[in-house]
């Protein structure tokens, strides 16, 4: 089964509305966190923002907000007020277990955001 | 460094020839990866090191890759005898410990088989 599944097609928005991006996760850990990150056409990885499993609050960056359901396992990103330079490809991604050896992040496949003007 | 630097940016070789990518990661980082991404594609985990202790090659897909990490700064992966389906874009990505820290990647390199 797929750790983390992004199944959104290609996503439209208008600019200054806000959008949200759909990642759902499947784990038997208690202990994991959730990641987003950005991708732009230059193909830089940028990471956005972190939520923590045992996180009481959702996580907020700026105009970067992550509604974090645990018990639906959905960890969906919000942008507000989105920005023509917000047009990339936006991966979510979990790591199994907060400390210790496994440590790697497991990626989604991605959605890709389009900011219309 | 300011960042995580890979070398080179664009490779392209013939089938059949070994490729080694590299890369520095941030000074102080202990723990480093490498993903794989073809194109369109999601990011695809191929080895993670973390200080000292024996890395993670879990995700390495077959015994034509290797990597390793020398003084526990910059790795060195190597793709022998490349075959085509090996083109795609190596990332590398560094981070401070393993916890909630968010990695640090590199610009990649683009690897391409012909």
């Amino acid at each position: 089964a797929q750790k983390i599944t992004q199944t959104q097609p290609g996503m439209f928005v208008q600019e200054k509305e806000a959008v949200t991006l759909d990642c759902t996760y499947d784990t038997s850990d208690p202990s994991y966190g959730l990641f987003w990150y950005k991708q732009p056409s230059s193909g830089e990885m940028i990471f956005l923002i972190y939520q923590g499993s045992y996180d009481q609050q959702n996580a907020t960056e700026g105009r970067y907000s992550l509604n974090f359901q645990k018990a639906r396992k959905s960890a969906n990103l919000v942008i507000s007020a989105s920005q023509l330079g917000d047009s990339a490809m936006y991966f979510c991604a979990m790591r199994e277990g907060l400390t210790g050896a496994n440590s790697k992040l497991t990626f989604g496949k991605g959605i890709t955001l389009s900011v219309r003007p | 460094g300011a960042g995580v630097s890979q070398s080179p940016s664009n490779k392209v070789t013939e089938k059949g020839k070994d490729v080694e990518l590299r890369c520095d990661p941030i000074s102080g980082h202990t723990a480093l990866y490498w993903y794989r991404q073809s194109l369109g594609q999601g990011l695809e985990f191929l080895i993670y090191f973390q200080g000292n202790s024996a890395p993670d090659k879990s995700g390495l897909p077959s015994d034509r890759f290797s990597a390793e990490r020398t003084g526990g700064s910059v790795s060195t992966l190597t793709i022998q005898r490349t075959q085509q389906e090996d083109s795609a874009v190596y990332l590398c990505a560094s981070s401070f410990a393993p916890g909630p820290y968010g990695y640090t990647f590199g610009s990649g390199t683009r690897l391409t088989v012909v």
